[in-house]
């Protein structure tokens, strides 16, 4: 295990739905990340917080929501979806938000928008 | 742009045998490069990095090596084991960036 978990594992939602992907980390790190995870594409970078402020917004549709109430736990809230937003979704966590940290990331949530 | 790419998306291999997994990369101003480990139904895991100031190094069972005159990296994994089964990429960036820009991937299956 890496330290960093993800709920849930999987997610099926339709377009008018409203959920949340949670993620936590129990590394003691200070930076955060949401990825998205497409077939035959490379990692897209979404969100990254450090010290809980968002610090980077990768040109994200607003329908992608993030939150961060503290250093160890992230929220992508997820508001009207379409079909082309499945993927996977990656949390990733690092002692701070600077590229040369090594980056632990969590399973992902398997992400299906019907 | 910046791109970070896998000349093959697949590789298949001997148990045993050596594996080579290969990555290029456009921006001649990266100076830090990692490979990655992603096994199915988990999330990537760091392997082995190396700086542009390096053209080779050293892991238990892999080896990197840094070609910069043509921008191309290598990720070498000795007597390919079962357990090396997964999708490997490379990722790249440098000092002042924001993120890693990430490669595509390549997927090792090994033969028994």
């Amino acid at each position: 295990e890496t330290g960093v978990t993800q709920t849930p594992r999987h997610l099926v939602m339709g377009m008018t739905n409203k959920k949340s992907l949670k993620c936590e980390q129990h590394l003691g790190h200070n930076a955060m990340y949401w990825y998205k995870q497409s077939a035959k594409k490379p990692l897209e970078l979404m969100f990254v917080y450090n010290f809980k402020e968002q610090t980077e917004n990768n040109s994200v549709p607003s329908r992608f929501s993030p939150e961060c109430p503290n250093s160890s736990h992230l929220f992508l809230h997820l508001h009207t979806l379409q079909p082309e937003d499945s993927a996977l979704y990656l949390c990733a966590s690092s002692l701070q938000a600077a590229v040369y940290n090594e980056q632990f990331f969590g399973p992902g949530t398997r992400l299906t928008v019907l | 742009g910046e791109s970070v790419g896998l000349h093959l998306p697949t590789l298949s291999v001997q148990e045993g045998d050596n594996s080579i997994i290969n990555c290029a990369y456009s921006n001649s101003a990266s100076d830090y490069f990692i490979w990655y480990k992603q096994e199915s139904g988990k999330g990537p895991q760091f392997i082995i990095d190396i700086r542009s100031n390096m053209d080779k190094r050293q892991g238990q069972r892999v080896t990197v090596l840094l070609n910069k005159t043509v921008k191309h990296l290598s990720l070498q994994i000795a007597a390919t084991q079962p357990g090396d089964s997964a999708v490997y990429f490379c990722a790249e960036t440098f000092q002042g960036a924001q993120k890693l820009v990430f490669g595509q991937g390549t997927r090792l299956t090994i033969n028994p």
